[in-house]
């Protein structure tokens, strides 16, 4: 069983901060690393796909970075809207499956 | 147009009785995949198609059966429903995950009783 874990669990901000969050994943065999954005009584949407170490990704105010020889990935987001309130997932891909996260549950307020 | 739709949104049932999800993908995806939110919110991949072949069968009971009659659909088979089978259901589709992702469906909630 591999385990691929985000931290925290949840989070509530204030509109206008910024945050971080983590998905830690097995450094051995990776494949790639995806991050999703899953608003409530949706479906999960790709947000970003990174292959490669210290590739970072931008989306409007969000981004991301990894680090695959730790086994990490940083998402970012600079200066939380409400609409950016949803769960972040991440999924680690290795050669042969792939495995997510339980998610970030992000909760911005006005 | 929805990408990757799923039906019913809802499923309600009783335990023994045998019930179908079906999944259908209009972006030309050759890749389908079913997977399971667990009670813990983890998404766990169960089957996974391409171009109606088989290429991945996690380990989930026989009861379960995957079928893809063409590469835009793959829909779900569920044998003599148990209480444990209660979750949420996600389709998905991918032409190369490792560029682009996966597309998810909005999910089937299936409440055994």
């Amino acid at each position: 069983i591999l385990n691929v874990e985000q931290s925290p669990q949840s989070l509530h901000v204030q509109e206008g901060d910024s945050t971080n969050f983590t998905c830690s994943f097995p450094s051995s065999n990776f494949y790639a690393l995806h991050w999703y954005r899953w608003e409530t009584a949706k479906s999960p949407e790709a947000l970003f796909v990174m292959t490669l170490n210290g590739d970072e990704k931008k989306k409007g105010q969000i981004s991301a970075t990894l680090n695959t020889k730790e086994g990490y990935s940083y998402l970012y987001i600079k200066g939380s809207q409400p609409e950016d309130s949803a769960t972040y997932l991440c999924a680690f891909h290795n050669f042969n499956k792939f495995y997510f996260g339980s998610g970030t549950k992000l909760n911005v307020k006005p | 147009d929805t990408a990757v739709s799923q039906t019913p949104k809802y499923l309600v049932t009783q335990m023994g009785n045998d019930k179908s999800i079906k999944c259908e993908q209009n972006l030309g995806h050759d890749t389908m995949y079913w997977y399971k939110q667990d009670s813990k919110k983890f998404l766990k991949i169960m089957f996974s198609y391409n171009n109606k072949e088989l290429i991945i069968n996690e380990t989930v009971p026989n009861r379960f059966s995957p079928k893809s009659p063409d590469k835009a659909h793959l829909n779900l088979h569920i044998n003599s429903l148990e209480l444990g089978d209660s979750a949420v259901y996600f389709c998905a589709s991918s032409q190369d995950h490792r560029v682009y992702g996966y597309t998810f469906g909005s999910g089937t909630r299936l409440t055994v009783v």
